[in-house]
């Protein structure tokens, strides 16, 4: 399909351990957004890529948290020494441009459960 | 701070009946407003885009007015199918320079058969 892939869909793993989640954004799109959403709540906004570079990551809530996006295409999410309250479903989004309201076409998430 | 108020938090109607759902919203200066919908276990999806000089926009059943004077939205969903059972965000963008725009938690829509 033409929409925006991630895998893996549901990933569970123990505290402490790392995690890599991946993006495939559609095809053309510049800017890539990661997101965080935990149940009941809105997305959380973690860090926005525009081409291979992280524009912002100001979203990211400690060091533990980093991601790339090494040929302005697919990105990975990677968590260090995962926590408990990192459980959350991880949202991807890709647009064009990226500028200010662009629409943003959503991934399905992957679901990361702690252990 | 910008921030996205939705309200009810949680509805629960009738299957064919009507239903408002609210937004405010304090992101100045202001781009735009998105609704988007989101299916359990789906990513959201775009319904509708108001920017400053639109009052209202209709997607089908789905209509959203704009008060960008006292900064509110709504969304308003026609003759109710069960499939409309979702949550529904909104989302505003500013212009300020930020590439980031601010959601708001979602109202959660159950339609009953």
């Amino acid at each position: 399909g033409a929409g925006v892939s991630q895998t893996p869909s549901n990933k569970v793993t123990e505290k402490g351990k790392y995690v890599e989640l991946r993006c495939d954004p559609i095809s053309g799109h510049t800017a890539l957004y990661w997101y965080r959403q935990s149940l009941g709540q809105g997305p959380e906004f973690l860090i926005y890529f525009q081409g291979t570079g992280a524009a912002d990551d100001s979203g990211l809530p400690n060091d533990r948290f980093f991601a790339v996006r090494p040929e302005g295409s697919v990105s990975t999410l990677k968590i260090q020494r995962t926590e408990r309250g990192d459980s959350a479903v991880y949202l991807c989004a890709s647009s064009l441009p990226g500028l200010a309201g662009d629409e943003q076409f959503f991934g399905p998430g992957t679901r990361l459960t702690v252990l | 701070k910008n921030q996205v108020e939705q309200s009810p938090q949680s509805l629960i109607i009738l299957e064919g009946k009507n239903c408002t759902l609210q937004c405010n919203y304090t992101v100045s200066p202001f781009s735009n407003l998105r609704w988007y919908k989101q299916d359990t276990g789906r990513g959201p999806v775009s319904l509708t885009i108001m920017t400053f000089s639109e009052n209202t926009k209709s997607n089908g059943r789905y209509t959203a007015t704009l008060d960008a004077d006292t900064k509110q939205s709504s969304l308003h969903i026609t003759a109710s199918q069960l499939s409309d059972s979702a949550s529904y965000i909104c989302v505003v963008s500013g212009t300020g320079g930020s590439y980031i725009p601010t959601f708001g938690r979602g109202t959660s829509l159950i339609v009953h058969p």
